[in-house]
């Protein structure tokens, strides 16, 4: 029965590449939650989606960053031309539906941008 | 706005005593939900107690029990018996609204002490 996966755990890229950061929810699970932790903050809220829809994103930086949730395999995090500032653990979380509260967290990316 | 307030940057606490953590919050939602997370040195969110905003009892989940004060907007946490396995950073979080996004605070890091 497994849990919230992400990967890569460890991410490191110099600046101006592009990231890719990838989370399977729990099996059953229909929408997912990125969040950003910079370093010694909490986590901030980036974007909330649902398969093929984006319900919403006010927590996105307007530029670089992009997120997927397709009909068929993970949802992708996208971060082109990488900056020092981008470097921080990105977490997915996943719910059931819309309705139920809980969210289940996976164990995060680390981003280095060097 | 909704937003969590958590005050105590760090707290210490010998083995097998009690420690509360505090945290406040402000939301114009009538229906909402609040959560304590702990995160220790992997990083890992792991959910350690929730609270229904309609529910009047205080919830618990053996040693771990809070202290809701809804008109205050208060939402402690109460660890007793301290472990050491408890030294972590707790986060207070909020959920309210129609997106389903967490709101958290800064945390509190809580070391246990032999």
């Amino acid at each position: 029965n497994a849990g919230v996966m992400q990967n890569p755990r460890h991410l490191v890229r110099r600046r101006g590449q592009e990231a890719r950061l990838r989370c399977s929810p729990v099996k059953g699970h229909s929408h997912v939650y990125w969040y950003r932790q910079l370093p010694e903050e909490g986590l901030k809220f980036m974007v909330y989606l649902q398969k093929e829809n984006i319900i919403d994103e006010s927590g996105m930086p307007k530029e670089r960053f992009s997120a997927e949730f397709p009909k068929e395999g993970p949802s992708i995090l996208r971060i082109q031309q990488v900056v020092r500032g981008d470097s921080a653990a990105y977490f997915c979380a996943s719910s059931r539906d819309r309705i139920t509260y809980e969210q289940y967290f996976g164990p995060g990316t680390r981003l280095t941008v060097t | 706005a909704q937003t969590v307030t958590q005050s105590q940057p760090e707290m210490s606490v010998q083995e097998a005593e009690t420690v509360t953590l505090s945290c406040t919050y402000d939301t114009s939602e009538n229906n909402y939900y609040l959560f304590w997370y702990k995160q220790p040195p992997s990083r890992q969110m792991i959910l350690v107690i929730r609270q229904e905003a309609y529910k009047q009892q205080n919830a618990t989940e053996n040693r771990f029990s809070v202290n809701f004060q809804k008109a205050a907007k208060s939402f402690s946490l109460k660890i007793s018996d301290s472990q050491l396995g408890d030294t972590a950073m707790y986060f207070c979080a909020l959920l309210g609204g129609a997106t389903n996004k967490l709101i958290f605070g800064t945390g509190t890091l809580l070391a246990v002490q032999p």
